[in-house]
Formats: C-alpha cells, structure tokens, sequence
C-alpha cells in the first residue's frame, strides 16, 4: 500500500521560502512523477510541478521563477521550496504520485495522481 | 495551455438521483489523458476515473465516465450520501474549477 507523508512549516511571513518534504511508503519510488499541488482556501486545485526519479522536472510556468522541487531518491523523498511567499500563496499544499505521464514538446505530464499525501496548510502573514 | 471548464457550477440533487457533470477541454485532448477526482471536505482528492472512462482501484461501478475530443462527462448513476462533494477533472498540468453536487 503506498502512502505519502508530507511535512514542513505551517506559518510563514512575507518574502520568506516555503519548504515542503513528502516522503513515500510502499511502492516504486522509480518510473513516476512526483508532484506538488496546491489549493487555496475554498479554491480550486492549482499545479505547481513534478520531478521524476532521476531529477527531471517540469514546473508550472506562473510559479516557475520562484519553484525549486527536488528528489533525495536513498530516502523515497521530495521536496518543494517557493521563495519570496506573498498571501496569495496562502493554500493547502499536497503532494501526489503522478503515474502514466506523456511527454509533448519537451515536457512530461503526469496523467493522473492516484496517491495523494494530507495536505498542509500554510499560511503566510506579517 | 489547454483550459478545462466544467459545468455546473453545482448540482443540487437528491439521494438516489442520477448525476451528469461535464468537462469541456479549450482544444482536443486524447481521452487517454483525462482524470477526474472527488475531493471532500478536509480531506485530499481521490482518484475515481483515469483514461477518460476507467475507474480506480476500489471505486464502486455507479462512477462512470466517458467522453472524447473535447467534451467529457462523469456520471454518478445513482447518488449515495457519501457522494455530495466536489468533482475535478484533470488533464496533464490544468484542473477544471470543479463541480459542487449538494444535497437538495
């Protein structure tokens, strides 16, 4: 059975960097996307990006000045890190298992999130 | 960037009721590539169909989707109290802005 575990602070004030660390049980941690996901309070969901086993990533391009996802493979572990928070990235953040990507002009997508970690809820505010 | 709307916005139906969402890509996907989740209060997303019409491990068989091109459509055949929520779908990096169906 494969779970996900995510962690990392709750609270943060502006301009800071959030950091995120999901880390998995169970499974293959090779030949899926490990991703991030975002909801903002009463919101939709919102992509932030994914990172396979061998470090390709693929970032959503609103984000992608300030995301840094990484993976620590010897621990089945990912992590995200958005600088210079505002409150609008106020949100629950989640991490998922992206299986069965396709890969079009130089990016891979993942086709489905079949696991999906907690969520945490980070709030930024001064 | 491919949009995914879905309609309505909320859907007011009774226990028992069958319910019909809808999920409109901005330019033609393959169905291979369309999911769409449930998400409750408090809780993260589920996965209920990938592939446009095949249904995730343990999802019972009144979800059923279908669909191709641009138009897709996630049918609940008849609702049972725990599937007042909101539904998702989800084609690579876009989510639709989902579907409320509340109890009326």
């Amino acid at each position: 059975q494969v779970q996900l575990q995510q962690w990392g602070a709750g609270l943060l004030k502006p301009s800071e960097t959030l950091s995120l660390t999901c880390a998995v049980y169970g499974g293959s941690f090779s030949g899926y996307y490990w991703s991030w996901i975002r909801q903002p309070p009463g919101k939709g969901l919102e992509w932030i990006g994914e990172i396979n086993h061998s470090g390709s990533t693929n970032y959503n391009p609103s984000l992608k000045s300030r995301v840094t996802i990484s993976v620590d493979t010897s621990k089945n572990q990912f992590s995200l890190k958005l600088s210079s928070v505002t409150a609008a990235d106020t949100a629950v953040y989640y991490c998922a298992r992206g299986a069965d990507p396709y890969c079009s002009g130089g990016s891979c997508y993942s086709n489905r999130y079949d696991y999906w970690g907690q969520g945490t809820l980070v709030t930024v505010s001064s | 960037e491919i949009v995914l709307t879905q309609s309505p916005g909320t859907l007011s139906l009774s226990p028992g009721e069958r319910a019909t969402l809808s999920c409109r890509a901005s330019q033609s996907v393959s169905s291979s590539y369309l999911a769409w989740y449930q998400q409750k209060p408090g809780q993260a997303p589920r996965l209920l169909i990938y592939g446009a019409s095949s249904r995730a491990t343990g999802i019972p068989d009144r979800f059923s989707g279908s669909g191709s091109g641009t138009d897709f459509t996630l049918t609940i055949s008849r609702l049972e109290p725990e599937d007042f929520a909101v539904y998702y779908c989800q084609q690579a990096s876009a989510f639709g802005q989902g579907t409320k169906v509340e109890i009326k």
